[in-house]
């Protein structure tokens, strides 16, 4: 089944330590993204790629990074968590180009906790 | 059914002239809503909110949006368009469905001639 895959769910983990959040798409779409999002407020991205190779950093000033290595693949890196990492951060994919309507199709997210 | 709606699947305006894009919503208990923008080949940013206070809310670029409960409506509003206003504009409620979820509209594409 077509569907976009976030894990793990929940994380805690403590501070220093270097995690990769891992997000994968079935449905062969081109652009990516990550979004940052505070439980039930906006969401602000943080990178994004049109397609293998290809990444960009987003509005949000981020510590982590990002590859893109393959199609279906967009996994998300902190090299050095910190408390103010806490957040839930959702990964999300769209058609390319994104015509009119709501193209997006988001991952369940992963809620993070550094202590 | 909780719901946002855009009615205009485009809106076209003159350079310098105030734009409007409409969004309603339907949701139980009190909304946060949101404005998103999506220029070509990047990803949704954040415009502005409403959570509570008052009804108009400014935000990013010099946008700003009005909270009209009666109406169930945000209306994303500038008083003077920029051709690089053209692009892609979401508006967005947050639902409460036992844990909290963004429900997008449609998107209205806006586009600012010169």
């Amino acid at each position: 089944e077509a569907d976009i895959y976030q894990t793990p769910r929940y994380l805690v983990i403590g501070t220093g330590k270097k995690i990769t959040l891992e997000c994968s798409q079935t449905m062969g779409h081109d652009k990516m993204y990550w979004y940052q999002q505070d439980p039930g407020m906006e969401l602000h991205l943080i990178h994004y790629s049109y397609g293998v190779n290809s990444t960009e950093k987003g509005d949000l000033s981020s510590e982590s990074t990002v590859s893109r290595i393959r199609t279906e693949h967009f996994p998300l890196t902190l090299e050095s968590a910190r408390p103010s990492h806490t957040s839930q951060y959702l990964c999300a994919s769209s058609e390319y180009p994104t015509d009119r309507g709501y193209g997006y199709t988001f991952g369940s997210g992963t809620r993070l906790t550094v202590v | 059914a909780q719901s946002v709606a855009q009615p205009e699947d485009q809106v076209n305006v003159a350079e310098g002239n105030p734009l409007t894009v409409k969004c309603t919503y339907s949701v139980s208990g009190n909304p946060y809503l949101f404005w998103y923008v999506q220029y070509p080949n990047r990803g949704l940013q954040f415009l502005l909110k409403y959570i509570t206070g008052d009804n108009l809310v400014k935000g990013s670029y010099g946008f700003e949006a009005e909270f009209n409960k009666s109406q169930t409506s945000f209306h994303l509003k500038k008083p003077s368009a920029l051709v690089s206003d053209s692009a892609l504009y979401f508006c967005a409620v947050r639902v409460n469905t036992g844990g909290f979820k963004t429900i997008f509209g449609a998107g209205t594409r806006l586009f600012v001639k010169a």
